[in-house]
């Protein structure tokens, strides 16, 4: 049991707009702590997408979009791609574990 | 850009020690600007933070992994290593080494991650 609860899975057509939810407690997301989400490809280490809620380190195309808001977050996917199918990961830290924390991950596919 | 790269035995027994080390090219571990810290990924599974340690030596583990994590860093060598004990089933993982930037700790994101070490515990 993941401490940041993702969905297992979303789904949507080329050009479509996706969200994944990322929901956490007081502990973590609901302090002021970061949320950070990491793209991991097929048979590929994680990739940082997004970092400090709602930045883009330099590669990452606009149509990847972070918002947090009280103990949850959000990526936002727009213009979905063929290549954009994977697993995206929620990350943040917890005062009450005293440890950096992960979201159980969330698979997209792209229909 | 700074790369990792993870190293060791990818077969490890029941009760052994699982030890890797992660080899820093582009940076230099002794600047004190980052914390570098292992995470692993059980197969089919998400991500698990073990723990951290900074260039002079401090660490800060995962309470759930602390009884048997140990890391170290050697400065002379850019490398900073994990050592695992007790090992079971339950630990083959992949395993990453990474780096976060000291300056947005607690709260830091990770990033560039190594390649990763697939680490099976089996006799």
């Amino acid at each position: 049991q993941s401490v940041l609860t993702q969905p297992p899975s979303v789904s949507g057509a080329p050009g479509q707009r996706v969200t994944i939810s990322c929901t956490g407690s007081s502990s973590n997301i609901g302090s002021p702590y970061d949320v950070h989400w990491y793209q991991v490809l097929p048979g590929t280490a994680p990739k940082l997408l997004i970092y400090a809620n709602k930045n883009r380190p330099s590669g990452v195309p606009d149509r990847f979009s972070g918002s947090k808001s009280g103990p949850s977050a959000s990526l936002a996917i727009a213009g979905l791609q063929a290549e954009d199918e994977a697993n995206y990961y929620c990350q943040s830290y917890d005062r009450s574990l005293s440890a950096w924390v992960f979201g159980g991950g969330t698979k997209l596919t792209v229909l | 850009q700074v790369q990792l790269q993870e190293s060791g035995p990818g077969l490890v027994k029941p009760s052994q020690t699982l030890s890797l080390t992660c080899t820093v090219f582009g940076g230099y571990i002794s600047s004190g600007d980052h914390y570098w810290s292992w995470i692993r990924q059980h197969p089919g599974k998400g991500l698990e933070w073990i723990g951290y340690i900074y260039y002079s030596g401090s660490t800060h583990y995962n309470p759930s992994l602390r009884s048997r994590v140990t890391m170290s860093v050697d400065t002379s060598k850019n490398q900073f290593s994990l050592n695992l004990s007790s090992v079971t089933a339950a630990d083959t993982a992949v395993y990453y080494c990474v780096t976060s930037p000291r300056a947005a700790t607690p709260t830091g994101w990770f990033d560039p991650w190594g390649q990763g070490s697939l680490v099976t515990v089996s006799s």
